[in-house]
């Protein structure tokens, strides 16, 4: 069964905590992405990789890093200086970055600050 | 500034009944543009993408519009099902790059019996 995964679905978080949100694709795809969702806005792109070991910041990196070891996965962390870290999660991925290729999204993860 | 506007916010409709969603955008230049369905709590799931060159494309019930003179695009939804009640997101490509994807904010359907 091909596609994308997010883990966990659901995650709390104290103030001043460090989270890091599991993104896991057997498609494989060079191109991954993380996307920030909130109510009454488009997408916003946090960080993408066009290749392992490389990545880069999208429009709202501050708070934020990732990791890319291994073409199959991009862990997203979530450190303690994005202040409004409380949003919907997006992960994505693409065979490239080129922007006729179609993004495949996971089921997301919707983090709670406490 | 790229920018892609959905109208409307939000809309509810019969079971059984057409419905027409409208996309305006200024992205250029332009590349692409793609409709995602997404349902209340899970990822977006692309229905269609139209190039410069096509004005429209189907995928089942689903019709998508464009008209790239104008800057306009729409989805039609035909005999709408209760499945079908989820957000439709317009999303707009530029030629040159990941860097330059726009999303728009979605439109909200309820589909009710």
């Amino acid at each position: 069964d091909g596609g994308i995964t997010q883990s966990p679905k659901y995650l709390f978080r104290k103030e001043g905590q460090n989270v890091t949100l599991s993104c896991e694709q057997n498609l494989n795809h060079d191109a991954m992405y993380w996307y920030r969702q909130d109510p009454g806005q488009g997408l916003r792109l946090i960080y993408y990789s066009q290749i392992v070991n490389d990545f880069q910041k999208g429009d709202i990196a501050e708070g934020y890093s990732v990791s890319r070891e291994k073409k199959e996965s991009f862990p997203l962390t979530v450190t303690s200086a994005q202040k409004n870290p409380t949003a919907f999660y997006l992960c994505a991925s693409s065979i490239d970055v080129r922007s006729t290729d179609t993004q495949y999204f996971g089921p997301g993860t919707r983090l709670t600050v406490l | 500034k790229n920018q892609v506007e959905q109208s409307p916010q939000s809309l509810i409709i019969l079971e059984g009944k057409n419905c027409t969603l409208q996309c305006n955008y200024t992205v250029s230049p332009f590349s692409n543009l793609r409709w995602y369905k997404q349902d209340t709590g899970r990822g977006p799931v692309s229905l269609t993408i139209m190039t410069f060159s096509e004005n429209t494309k189907s995928n089942g019930r689903y019709t998508a519009t464009l008209d790239a003179d104008t800057k306009q695009s729409s989805l039609h939804i035909t005999a709408s099902q209760l499945s079908d009640s989820a957000s439709y997101i317009c999303v707009v490509s530029a030629r040159g790059g990941y860097q330059k994807v726009t999303f728009g904010t979605g439109t909200k359907l309820q589909v009710i019996p």
